[in-house]
């Protein structure tokens, strides 16, 4: 049962191009999402989030944009560097106050970026 | 900045003996989690901790599992008799509170393989 899913396992973007990874969600119940890097022998890493309420957040070089009906979420990096090669996992979370939430995170199986120079 | 750390890096046990994963948690989180990724895998839930006990675990978290906080800063989880499939890596996380503005923040992991 994929609640989260990030259906490119890989993505090859150029130095300096944008960098799109998509997620997308089946559980209407998620309204918050998050966006983790990570490189190898390490820990995801916090990289960006949105609530539902919003459908656009932005941070430097990355922006996160939500479209709810779709149930979409996709993460821009511009310009892409190549320390941004790494996995991306997609995650969501049910927030708690809605009565039916939930603590746990739900991760997609990541996205592989690699930055050519 | 500070960081989720967690010992060991790499865990090597017999069918059936007994781990024991360590994590500190940043010093101010008040929430803690346990994940897991088998090799080629999503990153899976498998429980979380406050105020002392579980807030929630999930299917993989079944009797054999255990957590305890037995000091103010260690977080630890238990695997009584392992088995050939609890080979993962196993991330702790903690966190300052719940949902909006309170990311999780991740450890390096154990690599816990199990012969």
């Amino acid at each position: 049962d994929q609640q989260v899913k990030q259906n490119s396992p890989s993505l090859s973007v150029q130095e300096g191009r944008i960098s799109i990874l998509n997620c997308d969600y089946t559980n209407s119940m998620f309204d918050y999402f998050l966006w983790y890097k990570k490189y190898p022998a390490e820990g995801p890493t916090f990289l960006i989030s949105i609530s539902s309420i919003k459908d656009k957040n932005e941070d430097g070089r990355f922006t996160v944009f939500l479209n709810k009906s779709a149930k979409h979420l996709s993460l821009h990096i511009v310009p892409s560097q190549p320390g941004d090669s790494a996995v991306y996992f997609c995650a969501a979370l049910a927030a708690p106050y809605s009565g039916a939430g939930s603590y746990q995170l739900t991760f997609g199986k990541g996205t592989k970026l690699s930055v050519i120079p | 900045e500070p960081e989720v750390t967690q010992t060991p890096s790499h865990q090597v046990t017999q069918m059936g003996q007994e781990v024991i994963l360590r994590c500190v948690p940043i010093s101010n989180h008040l929430y803690f989690y346990w994940y897991r990724q088998i090799l080629g895998q999503k990153v899976e839930f498998l429980v979380s901790f406050y105020n002392n006990e579980i807030s929630e675990k999930s299917e993989i978290f079944d009797d054999q599992f255990s957590v305890e906080r037995p000091d103010g800063s260690n977080f630890t989880l238990k695997i009584r008799s392992t088995k050939l499939e609890d080979s993962a890596m196993y991330f702790c996380a903690s966190s300052v509170g719940q949902g909006d503005n309170s990311p999780l923040h991740f450890g390096n992991g154990t690599r816990l393989t199990v012969t």
